[in-house]
Formats: C-alpha cells, structure tokens, sequence
C-alpha cells in the first residue's frame, strides 16, 4: 500500500514571495506522483505530474515539483505567489505501470497568500 | 466536452432518509471512480468502476453504500438509512484505462445529514 505525507496543514504567504508545500510519500513499488488544487467548494484540479523522465515537473501557472526518489519526497515549489493562488493542494499517489488505479492523497496544505 | 459532472452539487438530508447521486464521466473514458472527502482531509478512494464492472470496494463503503455503472456510463452512488458521520463531500472522477493518464474529477456532491 502507498501513503503520502503533507507535512504543513496550512502555509501563509506574503504576495510575490516563494513558497514551498512539502510532500513525502511511502510505497514499496514503483509510484507515479501527482499535485491537485482545490478551490473553495470545487473539485480537484490536476496541477502537475509525474510520471517517468525528468524528475523536473512544471506547470502552466508557475508552479513546479521535483521528484526525488532518494528522500521519497514530491515538494511543490513557485517563485513568487499570487492572490489567486490561495487553495488547498493535495498531494498524491499511486502504483506505477498499472493501469489508471485509485489515488492514494495527503491530509491536503492550505495555501493563504497575504496581500 | 464539459468535463466530469455531479449532480446534484449540495444535498441536505435527514439522518435516516435514502440519498443518490450522479455522476456522467467524460464521454470517452472507460473508468469511473468515488472518492469521499469530509472537512479537513484529503479524498478516500471508495470504489471505481471500467466499463460496467465494479472492480474494486474500499473497506470505507459499508453495506449501507452501492455504486452501479449501469452500461458503462454514467453512475450512481446510493446511500440508505444516511448516518451524521455520511456528511462528506463525494467526488467522482473519470479517466482512460492506459497507463500514463490521468483522473479528471468533477465539483463534487456535499452531503449534510441532520
């Protein structure tokens, strides 16, 4: 079985500054890694992942994630937040080269960025 | 394509009462799962679906939960005799069934039981 770990529960953060939500996972095989956002009363949206390759992920709003495979850890990073990326950020698993299975998620980080 | 969508978005129901949901998957895609999430946590895998066939039951849906992908298309998910601790916000999410792809969730049903 895989678990993942999301050491912070809430992170608040100037506008414009870095920020880093950290990830650890635990499994005995091989895992593909994901980060989902959530905004208030939605679903969850897919913010990037990883799944074989550079172990550099990046996504389209500036967000990116670096798998590391020695310290089990899937850390989010983005050099200079937005108010607009105030959510919460889960991160997730699940066994590689199966089919699409169940994702296994973290307790979730609330992200708050303060103007 | 508008994606994943749940119906309805927010129930409010007596403990005790029947509740459905529903869930229409992304038209291509062959695997349907539910996830549950209550305040403060991330989502539970419940149970998914390829095609019409139920594949897999968390320990988290007890006999009062039942999931029917009737062919293969959109689901259900059926709670009877709802308790306090039912009150979650159900998610269902759709993908292919290769590989390297990956879940697309809808906005979710919150449930309230009173």
């Amino acid at each position: 079985a895989q678990s993942v770990t999301q050491l912070d529960s809430q992170v608040p953060v100037f506008e414009e500054a870095p920020v880093e939500l950290r990830c650890n996972y635990s499994s005995s095989v091989s895992v593909y890694l994901f980060w989902y956002v959530q905004y208030p009363n939605q679903g969850l949206q897919l913010l990037l992942k990883y799944l074989s390759g550079s172990t550099l992920v990046e996504s389209i709003n500036g967000f990116e994630a670096e798998f590391n495979k020695s310290q089990t850890s899937f850390h989010l990073r983005k050099p200079s937040v937005h108010i607009s990326d105030t959510a919460e950020y889960f991160c997730a698993v699940r066994r590689a080269n199966f089919g699409n299975e169940k994702l296994t998620f973290g307790t979730g980080t609330r992200l708050t960025i303060i103007p | 394509d508008t994606g994943v969508s749940q119906n309805p978005r927010h129930k409010i129901t007596k403990r005790g009462q029947n509740v459905t949901f529903r869930c229409d998957p992304i038209s291509e895609h062959n695997r349907l799962y539910w996830y549950r999430q209550t305040l403060g946590q991330g989502p539970e895998f419940l149970t998914y679906f390829q095609n019409e066939a139920q594949l897999e039951k968390s320990r988290l849906l007890s006999d009062r939960f039942s999931a029917e992908r009737p062919k293969g298309s959109f689901s259900t998910l059926e709670i009877q005799r709802t308790e306090q601790g039912d009150s979650a916000m159900y998610l269902c999410a759709s993908s292919h069934s290769g590989r390297n792809t990956e879940a697309f969730f809808g906005q979710g049903t919150r449930l309230t039981v009173v």
